[in-house]
């Protein structure tokens, strides 16, 4: 079964521009999560969706934004980039869909974002 | 919202000895507590979780502690390797009552372990 898949791995951008990261989950996952890691902030959860709705939100200002395919694709959008938006960006899925279970995250390999 | 404190931040043990990593967090209500692994330039991967309704688990070399009271769990590899060298992340969550999944994972900052040769 292949693994957690994004694109782009690497990307350069400026301040102000906006950017959209790719994300396709594990074949059968419907939970796709993101996650911002930074050497200060470490990893830090961006939002969840499940389902085309998105289920939980961390503490990120509105710039920061997703969505989810029926496929259970994720993009996930930048809009406004600030120095602080660099970071590697992980999309991790899960099976997600038993009552009161959980299961594991898997993660992709992340994309490099850097603002220049 | 839930606050994961992990100590320390850097740990150097002797090949064949054990290492100790302790996180703390906050919210009572946190139920889940994985522990991640990552080597450099990898994506992190899960070594071994713990629900709230267990005070423990094991998993070969690897084993995982929950007080639920003092709202801390800990992270112990014994006869290290140099192939556990890694940084690992310890992580909670609530798990939902229904439809599966879970509030987003609140990690700790990290400890980068190095396994002294």
């Amino acid at each position: 079964k292949a693994g957690v898949t994004q694109t782009p791995r690497y990307l350069i951008k400026t301040r102000g521009q906006q950017v959209t990261l790719s994300c396709s989950p594990i074949s059968g996952h419907r939970s796709v999560s993101w996650y911002q890691q930074t050497p200060g902030q470490g990893l830090q959860f961006l939002f969840e969706y499940f389902s085309e709705t998105q289920r939980n939100k961390g503490n990120f200002p509105g710039r920061f934004s997703g969505r989810q395919f029926s496929n259970s694709r994720s993009e996930m959008n930048v809009s406004t980039l600030e120095l602080g938006d660099s970071a590697l960006y992980l999309c991790a899925s899960s099976l997600a869909g038993t009552p009161s279970s959980y299961n594991e995250q898997f993660f992709g390999p992340g994309t490099r974002l850097t603002v220049l | 919202g839930e606050n994961v404190e992990q100590h320390p931040s850097t740990l150097s043990v002797q090949e064949g000895d054990s290492a100790v990593i302790k996180c703390t967090y906050s919210d009572s209500a946190s139920n889940y507590f994985p522990w991640y692994k990552q080597e450099l330039g990898k994506r992190p991967q899960l070594i071994i979780d713990i629900r709230s309704n267990v005070g423990e688990k094991k998993d070969q070399r690897i084993a995982v502690t929950l007080n639920k009271t003092a709202k801390h769990f800990s992270l112990h590899i014994t006869e290290t390797q140099p192939e556990d060298s890694a940084v690992y992340f310890c992580a909670a969550s609530i798990l939902t009552r229904s439809g599966g999944g879970a509030d987003g994972l609140t990690f700790g900052k990290g400890t980068h372990l190095i396994i002294q040769p």
